[in-house]
């Protein structure tokens, strides 16, 4: 069975500091595909970033950065010189191909709180 | 991009009533639509999978006689609560598979207050 572990379960930080949102996942599957979500107070949930299991190259996207490490199925974010607006709780989230409809499960999410 | 609209966004009931939760696919086919319940700061919990034009399969522990699934056509999936109670208050998000980009297009969620 497919599983994402988010051990930070809050974290605070002063604007501009760079932060680093941890996740573990297990799967028994070959083909799976990892996905970051922000979730703010609204509710709505925002995509971030996919990213399959052939694909280990780690990826920038203006102040978010995401490393994939399949040796130790591990998938962090990184937000460099964070800003109020990214507080939010932050979702890690695996699908797994084949028979499950592809079905995300999510982690237990990161509250982030980025104070001024 | 492809967009799921969910309504309503808030709805209160009373207690021993049901309550219906739509999401339409705007501009795409929903072949899968997954529904989630989410306690105030907890995670996602999936609920049920549902696939056009068949019963739904429901997660582990999830009462398929107490939150009834139907997604008769492509563009529409509905949760109905029945019989709601307190403890079925929550924050309720669907979310359409969009198959080719293997993306996820979320509702914006539905607050449930059962009173």
């Amino acid at each position: 069975a497919q599983k994402v572990t988010q051990a930070q379960t809050e974290i605070s930080v002063v604007e501009k500091e760079d932060v680093t949102l941890d996740c573990v996942y297990e799967t028994r599957d070959t083909t799976y595909y990892l996905f970051w979500y922000k979730q703010p107070p609204s509710g709505e949930l925002v995509f971030l970033i996919r990213r399959n299991s052939f694909d280990e190259q780690n990826e920038i996207s203006g102040r978010y950065s995401w490393n994939f490490q399949k040796s130790t199925s591990s998938f962090n974010f990184t937000i460099t010189a964070s800003q109020v607006v990214d507080s939010a709780v932050y979702f890690c989230a695996l699908s797994e191909s084949g028979g499950s409809n592809y079905k995300l499960t999510f982690g237990k999410g990161t509250l982030l709180t980025v104070n001024p | 991009g492809a967009v799921v609209s969910q309504h309503p966004s808030r709805v209160i009931c009373k207690s021993g009533t049901s309550v219906k939760i739509e999401c339409r696919s705007l501009d795409f086919q929903a072949t899968t639509m997954f529904w989630y319940r989410q306690f105030p700061k907890k995670s996602l919990m999936l609920m049920a999978t549902s696939n056009e034009g068949s019963k739904a399969t429901y997660e582990q522990g999830v009462e398929k006689d107490k939150f009834l699934i139907n997604h008769a056509s492509l563009t529409l999936s509905t949760l109905t609560v029945t019989s709601a109670h307190p403890e079925d208050s929550s924050f309720y998000i669907c979310s359409a598979r969009v198959d080719l980009a293997l993306a996820y297009t979320f509702g914006s969620g539905t607050r449930l207050t059962v009173v």
